[in-house]
């Protein structure tokens, strides 16, 4: 396995469901990334981990918890989803938390909440 | 609050042929980069372009080049001698280097190029 990559790649749950999201960087990288893209609207950064530590949490729901054990695993726990958290979620990651670093994405996990 | 706008939803290109992609962005911060990302359809999303803010000269990358007028807060990208494979969503993304946000990436809304043969 190469670069970024994520699991499953599409998931479809119900909203009283508890369910994982899987993400891991073959890179070396020391920061990572979720994102959720919605139709029609800009990517949105939802949580940061640099070194393992969370630096970012943009206001998400509870409902979304994320989990790094690891500089090269990253989790996003999803349990009580609504209908309109359904979105493709990215995973990236970067060499450090700086603006100059390239991010590398995943393939996304197609998420579809009944 | 920072925002990036890209304000064409989608555009076509004939292949071979010169396309320019917009987009303006605002900022209180000085220092920053300017981002182009390229979701090619059910593909990973990958850096196209990065420009310096403090930077003037433009960035080129072999076929892609950037317009960046700071002044303007403007940073548009121009995709030379079109090809098939160009055909993607296209992201610009701001990254603050400093204050709360240092290091994240501000992203539009895209572009969705078409390139036809």
């Amino acid at each position: 396995e190469t670069g970024v990559t994520q699991t499953p790649r599409h998931l479809v749950m119900g909203m009283t469901n508890k369910k994982s999201l899987k993400c891991e960087q073959h890179l070396g990288h020391n920061a990572m990334y979720w994102y959720k893209q919605s139709a029609k609207k800009p990517l949105e950064l939802m949580f940061v981990y640099n070194f393992k530590e969370q630096t970012e949490n943009n206001s998400v729901p509870s409902r979304f918890s994320p989990e790094c054990p690891n500089s090269s695993h990253l989790f996003l726990h999803l349990h009580t989803l609504q209908p309109e958290d359904s979105a493709l979620y990215l995973c990236a990651s970067s060499q450090g938390g700086g603006s100059y670093n390239e991010q590398f994405f995943g393939p996304g996990t197609r998420l579809t909440v009944l | 609050a920072q925002t990036v706008t890209q304000s064409q939803p989608e555009m076509s290109v004939q292949e071979a042929e010169t396309v320019t992609l917009s987009c303006t962005y605002d900022t209180s911060e000085s220092n920053y980069y300017l981002f182009w990302y390229k979701q090619p359809p059910s593909r990973q999303m990958i850096l196209v372009i990065r420009q310096e803010a403090y930077k003037q000269q433009n960035a080129t990358e072999n076929r892609f080049s950037v317009n960046f007028q700071k002044a303007a807060k403007s940073f548009s990208l121009k995709i030379s001698d079109s090809q098939l494979g160009d055909t993607a969503m296209y992201f610009c993304a701001l990254s603050p280097l400093y204050g709360g946000s240092q290091g994240n990436l501000i992203f539009g809304k895209g572009t969705k190029l078409s390139v036809k043969p």
